[in-house]
């Protein structure tokens, strides 16, 4: 079993739609949350950083930590064909390392 | 800065051939990444330097692949002999820390994309 899972989708929503992105994990180490934005044939980018458990909010996006049923969430709100990308999650421990544990990544298409 | 450069951006080879992949980290970052990317095993981490120095290098997969990191501007990733199951996106990333404040956030190059016949 993988330490983080994430549905590979394909996922596709009409413009303006709410959309829900999740992975759960195995490892109770972890501490530090992260969503990536992946365009195709780019590299991933950061777009959202959460510590521990709680919510986050940045313009149409918000990241959930749930610690107790090990799960996380991405919310975007009125989507945009512009948000059409593939989002991965990351996570790792509370130890001073640079490693970061992946999901496989979900892709999203936003339909105009 | 000009981000994270890696090259070449694409390559194919044939099976048997080494393969040298090279990284430009940003320009402060102390801390360097090398992952690769499939359909099937998602974003893997295969090593990281900090300073210069390897620091984990678990996720290789095996002995045809190394990484060295000369110094703090550069970076390459080898792979002797080649076989068609290399073939991916590979990523070299840098941050300014590797984990000791909450936002060190990794800065992803654009890949190169190998194809191993």
């Amino acid at each position: 079993q993988k330490e983080v899972e994430q549905d590979p989708g394909p996922l596709s929503v009409p413009e303006g739609a709410i959309v829900s992105l999740n992975c759960t994990y195995s490892n109770s180490a972890f501490q530090y949350f992260m969503w990536y934005r992946q365009y195709s044939r780019k590299g991933p980018e950061l777009l959202m950083y959460t510590y521990s458990s709680g919510n986050k909010e940045d313009g149409r996006f918000t990241a959930q930590v749930d610690k107790s049923s090990k799960y996380i969430s991405l919310f975007i709100r009125d989507s945009q064909p512009s948000d059409s990308a593939t989002y991965l999650c990351a996570m790792k421990g509370s130890s001073n390392t640079g490693k970061l544990i992946f999901g496989q990544g979900t892709t999203l298409q936003v339909k105009p | 800065d000009a981000g994270v450069i890696q090259s070449p951006r694409h390559e194919v080879t044939e099976m048997g051939q080494e393969v040298t992949l090279r990284c430009k980290p940003i320009s402060g970052h102390d801390y360097l990444f090398w992952y690769r990317q499939t359909m099937m095993r998602g974003l893997e981490l295969l090593i990281y330097f900090n300073n210069n120095v390897p620091i984990d290098d678990s996720g290789m997969p095996e002995d045809r692949f190394s990484a060295k990191m000369p110094n703090a501007s550069f970076s390459t990733l080898k792979i002797q002999p080649s076989e068609p199951r290399d073939s991916a996106v590979y990523f070299c990333a840098s941050s300014l820390y590797g984990g000791a404040l909450n936002s060190d956030t990794q800065y992803f190059g654009p890949g190169t994309r190998l194809t191993v016949l």
